[in-house]
């Protein structure tokens, strides 16, 4: 069965630290795997998707099959990344039937000033 | 036990029907929420609920109607479905409006307009 795990609830880091939110999944395909992200009283938005291969808001995710994660990581957090982080798995929907979308519990970030 | 389920997980239907989708969390939450998401993975809001209260209503059609019984309970109305309307929808509930509890999303109902 499918499951995205985020084991950290919370992360507190401070400005100028580096950050890495920690998303481990279980799939027997070829997943597909985002970043959701939702600011204080904003709705959930898409941040990254792997198979972009992109850098967004300074943030980077690399899929790791082999240890099947795919931790969000950036070099250098700022206050504005406070929020909370949603780690989403999807595969085909021959594979994953209607669940196409699994979300992890997500991980509130704070960023200390 | 299943936080927040919804049903039916498939749903086929053709153009010009009303059908309803349901969802329920055993939480305690506050508030909850309808999601579509697009062909592109995107998730956009399209209702939330807070004590019976309507709190988020984005631009969808007025055929679209949430109805909700109970704090527990939200339910998802579509009239005169259109192929556009096919999606995959997902119910979510957080203890209080945004983001302070965190979301709890159900599996997804996936609709097909034919």
């Amino acid at each position: 069965a499918q499951r995205v795990t985020q084991p950290e609830k919370l992360l507190s880091v401070f400005k100028g630290a580096p950050v890495e939110l920690k998303c481990n999944y279980s799939y027997s395909g070829s997943p597909e795997l985002f970043w959701y992200v939702q600011y204080s009283r904003q709705r959930l938005q898409l941040l990254l998707r792997h198979i972009s291969r992109e850098s967004i808001k300074g943030f980077t995710a690399d899929l790791n099959k082999g240890e099947t994660s795919f931790h969000l990581k950036k070099p250098f957090a700022q206050e504005e990344d406070s929020a909370m982080y949603y780690c989403a798995l999807s595969g085909p929907p021959w594979q994953t039937g209607a669940n196409n979308l699994f979300f992890g519990t997500g991980t509130r970030l704070t960023v200390i000033p | 036990d299943t936080a927040v389920s919804q049903t039916p997980k498939y749903l086929v239907t053709q153009m010009g029907n009303d059908k309803s989708i349901k969802c329920e969390q055993n939480l305690g939450h506050d508030t909850m929420y309808w999601y579509k998401q697009d062909s592109k993975k995107f998730l956009k809001i399209m209702f939330s609920y807070n004590n019976k209260e309507l709190i988020i209503n984005e631009t969808v059609p007025n055929r679209f109607s949430p109805k909700s019984p109970d704090k527990a309970h939200l339910n998802l109305h579509i009239n005169s479905l259109e192929l556009g309307d096919s999606a995959v929808y997902f119910c979510a509930s957080s203890q209080v409006p945004g983001v302070a509890g965190g979301y709890t999303f159900g599996s997804g109902t996936r609709l097909t307009v034919v």
